[in-house]
């Protein structure tokens, strides 16, 4: 079935440990997106990449890490984890453009203990 | 930069209307709405496009006012499947087609 594959569901980590989250889409979309959703914030862009072996900030980039090696992986790295880094994290994918449609992972609940 | 909706949430009983406004404090050219259902992931509702007609689906709807920077997403007779958390989204080139979204705002339908 095609579509955009999180893992894992749910971790609970403790501070200090280095943790990845996995993202995988099989619609050979080229661009993809991280976001963190904490209550009252919305969505809010973490990383981004618009095509396989590029990626850029987005609005709280800092203490987060993203390669994408080929078109359907975006893995999102944790490098030191920290208590302020507990939240669901989306991974979304689509083609790049202003008018294209974005379609979500189940999302990652992580708590940093 | 994320855009800015308001409000932040409304409370409805089955059959009301409501408003959702999104704005931008820079030019828009696209605006993107989509609906997050409690636990579950957001899912696409439409895009408007600048220059473009008012879009539909179902009985919601949207505008954009590309004077103003605004979109608006109209909820009309409102069903209990309308709740949730409703996002508007940017994407501009000159923002290297970021795909940015705004607080949300939660909407309840009430029988």
């Amino acid at each position: 079935i095609a579509g955009i594959t999180q893992a894992p569901t749910s971790q609970i980590l403790a501070a200090g440990r280095r943790m990845t989250l996995r993202c995988t889409q099989d619609m050979r979309h080229n661009a993809m997106y991280w976001y963190r959703q904490d209550l009252g914030l919305g969505l809010r862009l973490i990383h981004y990449s618009n095509t396989a072996g590029t990626t850029g900030k987005g609005e709280v980039p800092d203490g987060y890490s993203v390669s994408r090696a080929n078109t359907d992986d975006f893995p999102l790295t944790l490098a030191s984890a920290v208590p302020s880094q507990t939240s669901v994290y989306f991974c979304a994918s689509r083609y790049t453009g202003v008018d294209t449609e974005a379609f979500f992972g189940q999302g990652t609940r992580l708590t940093v203990v | 930069q994320q855009p800015v909706q308001s409000p932040q949430a409304v409370i409805l009983r089955e059959g009301e209307d409501a408003v959702i406004n999104c704005s931008s404090s820079k030019a828009l050219y696209s605006v993107h709405w989509y609906r997050q259902k409690h636990g579950e992931a957001p899912v696409f509702l439409m895009i408007l496009l600048k220059g473009g007609e008012q879009k539909g689906h179902d009985k919601i709807s949207a505008s954009f006012n590309e004077k103003k920077q605004q979109s608006s997403l109209y909820l009309t007779a409102s069903q209990l499947s309308y709740s949730g958390t409703y996002f508007c989204g940017t994407s501009e080139r000159s923002n290297d087609y970021k795909l940015s979204f705004g607080a949300g705002t939660t909407v309840t339908v009430r029988a």
